[in-house]
């Protein structure tokens, strides 16, 4: 079976601070990797894809992720967090996995 | 101005007592999806259906159901068989490509369920 797992629950940082959340997940077959964030009060968004080709990818507001397909994992990254980041993350494999979630919080 | 609407966003119910939540797309996406959310559970798969008609169970269908009788909708009523149904439930829509993985998914603002 699929599955998911991110391996920070909460990560706490201070702005400027650089960001990496982890993602692997166990499936041998194709895959499509995303991203998605959930703002306070907000709707569920995409951040990144990954389907094909170029392994690195960039997303929206500065996040890009690496798919290493000999680590099973999707990494998201950012250089510089800014207070407008505290979210929640999730990763999700094939649309429908998806991952506990990374709570990340900005301190100004 | 297309999107995913769920109603309502509070609710509050009786145990014991089946509840309907609402999902309508304009999206015109084939496939619609039902997920519960609950703290350090992340997103877990309660129903979903590429096509009017047809649906299938996710990870956690048990005392749940669903109807797609139409495109746009995708009711989900939670029975009084869910053992635990407080939670925030999610609706979701996305295209569905020839090849049969999904793209990414579209969120509704979410309803929460409070039963007491």
């Amino acid at each position: 079976a699929q599955s998911v797992s991110q391996h920070n629950h909460h990560v706490i940082l201070s702005e400027a601070a650089s960001l990496e959340l982890g993602c692997n997940y166990s499936y041998g077959g194709t895959v499509n990797l995303f991203w998605y964030v959930q703002y306070p009060g907000q709707h569920l968004q995409l951040l990144l894809k990954y389907f094909s080709g170029d392994p690195l990818v960039k997303g929206i507001k500065g996040f890009e992720a690496e798919f290493i397909k000999s680590k099973f994992s999707f990494n998201l990254r950012k250089p510089s967090v800014q207070w407008s980041d505290t979210a929640e993350y999730f990763c999700a494999v094939n649309t429908m996995r998806f991952g506990a979630g990374t709570r990340l919080t900005v301190k100004p | 101005d297309g999107g995913i609407t769920q109603s309502p966003k509070y609710l509050f119910r009786k145990e014991g007592q089946n509840v309907t939540l609402s999902c309508e797309q304009n999206l015109n996406h084939d496939a619609m999806y039902w997920y519960r959310q609950d703290p350090g559970q992340g997103l877990r798969l309660i129903y979903y259906s590429q096509i009017v008609n047809d649906f299938q169970k996710g990870d956690i269908a048990e005392g749940y159901s669903v109807s797609r009788e139409k495109k746009e909708s995708f009711p989900l009523t939670v029975t009084s068989a869910q053992k635990n149904p407080t939670a925030f439930y999610l609706c979701a829509s996305s295209t569905v490509p020839p090849r049969g993985i999904p793209y990414e998914q579209y969120f509704g603002p979410g309803t929460r369920l409070t039963v007491t």
